[in-house]
């Protein structure tokens, strides 16, 4: 099993569809993060969760909703999105307590909105 | 205001060159963290070293090495005898406490490595 799963690999989906990102880590960690990666910017934070307390929101517009049910898993539900949302969505997870300890990414979902 | 600026955003080079990516970071903390990771076409981003700034001293593993320099804020990352393996999108990352207490990563934007055979 690799660090962090991340499923599907690709998706394209219409404005008016409804789809949710599934990350999963298998490392023991107690943090999970979604990021945006979009042509020619920054990665974008999106979301934090700590011990599956949600710690950090960036600004992010409501059709993007995450959910953290447990440690392991988390998911990014999507919901009426505009074609800019098209990106690479990568999660992460690491160990919070130890202060800066890397964070480990999964391969990411590649996201077209149509 | 907590930056990282990688000034190069595409960089090629023959296989066994030499190459340095440039790194310059912003930031008002006294103690940090710098880090390095490799993006492959596979998509995944991979850790490649952390380094806190109480920690000048330079690191080498393998072809990789690394310059930290607190005096001119960079943090430049050299491949000796590149290899077409190292193509990727190398980026540099500083890490900051949010407001809500949370540790976050903040990239630059990139450096896309291309090492031609």
């Amino acid at each position: 099993e690799t660090g962090v799963t991340q499923t599907p690999r690709h998706l394209v989906m219409g404005m008016t569809n409804k789809k949710s990102l599934k990350c999963e880590q298998h490392l023991g960690h107690n943090a999970m993060y979604w990021y945006k990666q979009s042509a020619k910017k920054p990665l974008e934070l999106m979301f934090v969760y700590s011990l599956e307390e949600r710690v950090e929101n960036n600004s992010v517009p409501s059709r993007f909703s995450p959910e953290c049910p447990n440690s392991s898993h988390l998911f990014l539900h999507l919901h009426t999105l505009q074609p800019e949302d098209s990106a690479l969505y990568l999660c992460a997870s690491s160990q919070e307590g130890h202060y800066n300890s890397p964070l480990h990414f999964g391969n990411g979902t590649r996201l077209t909105v149509t | 205001a907590q930056k990282v600026t990688q000034a190069q955003t595409e960089i090629s080079v023959v296989e066994k060159e030499d190459v340095t990516l440039d790194c310059v970071y912003e930031t008002r903390d006294t103690t940090y963290y710098l880090f390095w990771y490799k993006q492959p076409p596979s998509g995944e981003l991979v850790f490649l070293i952390r380094r806190n700034s109480f920690d000048e001293q330079n690191e080498i593993s393998g072809r990789y090495s690394w310059n930290f320099q607190k005096s001119t804020s960079s943090f430049n990352f050299t491949i000796t005898a590149s290899q077409v393996v190292d193509s990727a999108v190398y980026f540099c990352a500083l890490s900051v406490v949010t407001q809500g207490g949370s540790e976050k990563l903040v990239f630059g934007k990139g450096t896309k490595l291309t090492v031609n055979p």
